[in-house]
């Protein structure tokens, strides 16, 4: 069972560059690392996806190791629009069908 | 549609009653998606579909909860009997197709049983 760690919350300033890193020591062959991003009242919304290496978006960056266990969101610049929680995914291949298991994900609060 | 629609966005029963959740995908995605979120909490995987076909139902929580998705589009979440250990908020997704594709979320059913 593919599971994720990730720090519970985190502060940061208007302007800042914010990195959130989630390990996923048991992460499997085949698995995407995804991020998602969820607002009070909303369900989770799709942030960026990579397998390894760097991956960059409109949005976000995403830098993932070689031994691909940990992963990293790096959020630019960010603003009070961004206060969010944050929830890192790798799949779960168990009994032959391909499900996610998200985590409690990191509370991100974006200061003025 | 544009987006992942779920109805209704509010539901209060008494205890004992049967509830269905309804899910509407978007259009043509072949994976749809059921979760369950409690407050403070991440999503917690329910069951899922492979067009019309149940993939895994390993979350639902007990016989009480069933779900369907007869013609490989709209989903129904039935809940029979429900109790107040059921209230939460019931969140459906889908995908274009399954594996490691990004699940699109509706903004879900809040559940409160009396």
């Amino acid at each position: 069972l593919a599971k994720t760690t990730q720090p519970i919350s985190m502060d940061s300033y208007e302007g800042q560059e914010v990195n959130i890193t989630c390990s996923h020591n048991n992460i499997a062959t085949n698995d995407y690392i995804t991020w998602y991003q969820q607002f009070p009242s909303q369900g989770p919304r799709f942030i960026i996806q990579g397998y390894k290496t760097k991956v960059t978006n409109e949005v976000a960056s995403l830098f993932i190791p070689a031994d691909r266990k940990s992963s990293t969101l790096s959020l630019p610049r960010v603003s009070l629009s961004d206060t969010a929680v944050y929830y890192c995914l790798v799949g779960d291949e168990g009994s032959g069908t391909y499900k996610y298991i998200f985590g409690t994900g990191t509370r991100l609060k974006v200061l003025a | 549609g544009a987006g992942v629609s779920q109805s209704p966005r509010y539901k209060v029963t008494k205890r004992g009653q049967d509830v269905a959740l309804r899910c509407d995908p978007i259009s043509g995605h072949v994976s749809l998606y059921w979760y369950r979120q409690a407050l403070g909490q991440g999503p917690e995987f329910l069951t899922y579909f492979n067009y019309e076909a149940q993939q895994d139902k390993s979350g639902l929580p007990n016989d009480r909860f069933s779900a369907e998705r007869p013609e490989g589009s709209i989903s129904t979440l039935t809940i029979q009997r429900t109790e107040q250990r059921d209230s939460a908020m019931y969140r459906c997704a889908s995908s274009a197709t399954g594996g490691n594709q990004p699940q699109h979320f509706g903004d879900g059913t809040r559940l409160s049983i009396l």
